[in-house]
């Protein structure tokens, strides 16, 4: 199971601020990677990042330069910094399991969601 | 980026029926497509991935196939919980992408 938590109100400019919690499983695990995913109300699913419990990440180029992840394996717990918001980052934010186990990569479990709106 | 289209948009259909829903990709990606179901307020929920494999606990009326640049969902015998959006997804290059939703709802 996964578990986002975090604001749910961000001002314009400020930093958006979500972490995941992992249970039923370790966050250690070889076997996956770690992901977040946004969905603007009413629109499609877009990969923001994913990382593994190392702190190895890769990104979105769209998102990059604003983006930073981490992660704390003794609390089962990655987290998803986003900074300089707008009111396009105003989304639901889903955090997942990303198996690595071969190929190909997917997202198997995904946590229940947050919306997160950028409003002042 | 590699982009996905799917095609259609939205279609609608009744219980019983037989749906087919393609995605196609920008450039190659082998097999390295996944397919999943999205209910409206809910989670979305892997249905097919690697092109063609099915995810445990997923009725086997869902099928995917296709390889390299174009693929396709069908869903055998539509039944009411299978009125829903659904989304494809690459992950055969870096940055993941998905496509923009096939919505399947009552006719």
């Amino acid at each position: 199971h996964l578990r986002e938590s975090g604001p749910r109100l961000v001002r314009p400019s400020e930093t958006l601020s979500l972490t995941c919690t992992v249970s039923g499983g370790s966050i250690s695990s070889s076997s996956y990677y770690w992901g977040w995913i946004r969905q603007p109300p009413g629109r499609g699913l877009e990969w923001i990042g994913s990382l593994y419990y190392t702190g190895s990440a890769y990104y979105n180029p769209s998102l990059k330069s604003r983006i930073t992840l981490s992660v704390d394996t003794s609390k089962n717990q990655f987290s998803l910094n986003l900074n300089s918001v707008t009111a396009a980052d105003t989304a639901v934010y889903f955090c997942a399991s990303e198996l690595h186990f071969g190929a190909p990569y997917y997202f198997d479990y995904w946590g229940q969601g947050i919306l997160v709106t950028v409003s002042s | 980026d590699i982009q996905l289209t799917q095609s259609p948009s939205s279609l609608s259909a009744s219980v019983g029926d037989t749906v087919t829903i393609t995605c196609r990709a920008s450039q190659y990606i082998s097999t390295h497509l996944n397919w999943y179901q999205q209910k409206p307020g809910k989670v979305p929920n892997l249905v097919i991935y690697g092109a063609s494999s099915l995810q445990s606990g997923v009725p086997s009326r869902f099928s995917g196939s296709g390889s390299a640049t174009d693929f396709t969902l069908t869903i055998n015998s539509l039944q009411p919980e299978d009125f829903a959006t659904y989304y494809c997804q690459q992950s055969y290059s870096m940055p993941w992408t998905f496509g923009q939703g096939t919505m399947v709802d009552f006719k």
